[in-house]
């Protein structure tokens, strides 16, 4: 099956520990985005890449970390220094800049 | 800034009846936006797109209507089935790479 995985489903931390969430995509798309979404409220921009070895600061950027070593491959840190890391991740990708965004299903990180 | 938003944060319909879904924009730059069905707990599912040379466009079930004038975009789900429920986002494609979401309405159906 084509499409974006996000593994895993559910992750728990504890305070003060990084935590990798991983993107997997086989629908050979360049970009990637990774969305935080909170309860009532949309989704908003951390990082995107156009293409492999590059990304960019999306609207919350600080407090995480990425990587684009393989097209198709697009892991998120939430480290420490991140205030507020409880959250629904959401992974996505497309062709290029201007075409539709397709999502994965997910990864809920829950700290305490 | 620029944003895209909901008139209704829930929308509750019977099943069989006909669901508008209503979305304002305020950037009159932008040129394409898309519809998003997001299920609990599971990611956004692309429902239907249009660009800004087009007012109409129809999927199955699904007709997205968009009037630049007033800056507003519609989503009607026709024949609505409990399967249906979920939120709904609308998103424009605005700057680069990046699109800006509404924060959705919830569609609730009933039988």
């Amino acid at each position: 099956d084509g499409g974006i995985t996000q593994s895993p489903k559910y992750l728990f931390r504890k305070e003060g520990q990084n935590v990798t969430l991983s993107c997997e995509q086989n629908l050979n798309h360049d970009a990637m985005y990774w969305y935080r979404q909170d309860p009532g409220q949309g989704l908003r921009l951390i990082y995107y890449s156009q293409i492999v070895n590059d990304f960019q600061k999306g609207d919350i950027a600080e407090g995480y970390s990425v990587s684009r070593e393989k097209k198709e491959s697009f892991p998120l840190t939430v480290t420490s220094a991140q205030k507020n890391p409880t959250a629904f991740y959401l992974c996505a990708s497309s062709l290029a800049e201007g075409y539709e965004q397709y999502f994965g299903p997910g990864t809920r990180l829950t700290v305490t | 800034g620029e944003s895209v938003g909901l008139h209704l944060p829930t929308l509750s319909v019977q099943e069989g009846d006909n669901s508008i879904i209503n979305c304002a924009y305020s950037n009159s730059a932008s040129d394409y936006f898309i519809w998003y069905k997001q299920e609990s707990g599971k990611g956004p599912q692309f429902i239907i797109d249009i660009r800004s040379n087009m007012d109409k466009r129809q999927g199955q079930r699904v007709t997205v209507l968009l009037n630049k004038t007033v800056k507003h975009l519609s989503l009607q789900i026709a024949a609505t089935q409990p399967g249906d429920s979920a939120v709904y986002f609308c998103a424009d494609l605005t700057g680069f790479q990046k699109l800006v979401f509404g924060t959705g309405t919830r569609l609730l159906v009933s039988p």
